[in-house]
């Protein structure tokens, strides 16, 4: 199993530029979820989905859309990239919507000029 | 706003040490995770503990888990250089049916050789 995966791994974008973060698991797990990363802030939680179809807003949801047609799939999109959203962003996945431990992919650090 | 907060922010030890970190959080949970995350990598899910239970033990680690206090504690036996790394509590604070898992801002640990 590759587990997760995230592309690209590194991003530089320009204001006002918009992207998709992509983020795959080979493992069949429902329960998917988009975090990022700053300096002293620990992880956020921005947007995640309970299964395919199902998605709700997290902690940070403004300037970030994503959508779950398959089990495997949950990419995030960047609308508009603004400096405030440079940050290295984690996708993770989990069995089930249960208590169940998250598995991380490796993360990928946008910047935004 | 952080529901979880590690303490200390930063710990450093001599190889053979033990390692104790804290987490503290505002709501009543369902379980609360610990997390490693090395320089530059994603996070390693390392254990759970549930809201009914007091204590848990994997390996080298204990968890402790005390609900009243609304906080819990890691403690690492016989620290090596390999533990350096951040480590964040994660608990879902939301009420069941959804689970979203917050995340402190983490400990970083250095393990001196």
């Amino acid at each position: 199993n590759a587990g997760v995966t995230q592309t690209p791994k590194f991003q530089v974008l320009k204001t006002g530029q918009s992207m998709t973060l992509q983020c795959a698991q080979d493992m069949n797990h429902e329960y998917m979820s988009w975090y990022r990363q700053d300096p002293g802030m620990g992880l956020r939680l921005i947007h995640y989905s309970v299964g395919a179809g199902i998605t709700d807003q997290g902690e940070v949801p403004n300037g970030y859309n994503v959508s779950r047609s398959t089990t495997e799939d949950f990419p995030l999109r960047l609308l508009s990239a603004a400096p405030s959203q440079t940050s290295v962003y984690f996708c993770a996945s989990s069995y089930s919507m249960g208590v169940n431990e998250q598995y991380f992919g490796p993360g990928t650090r946008l910047t935004v000029t | 706003s952080q529901q979880g907060e590690e303490d200390p922010q930063a710990l450093s030890i001599q190889e053979g040490e033990n390692a104790t970190m804290n987490c503290s959080y505002k709501t009543s949970i369902n379980n609360l995770q610990w997390y490693r995350q090395n320089s530059g990598r994603g996070l390693v899910h390392l254990i759970l503990i549930r809201s009914n239970e007091r204590e848990k033990h994997s390996g080298r680690l204990r968890v402790t888990l005390d609900t009243s206090k609304k906080s819990s504690s890691l403690l690492i036996t016989a620290s090596r250089a390999a533990d350096t790394a951040s480590y964040f509590c994660a608990t879902d604070a939301t009420p069941s049916g959804t689970y979203k898992y917050i995340f402190g801002t983490g400990t970083r640990l250095k393990v001196l050789a």
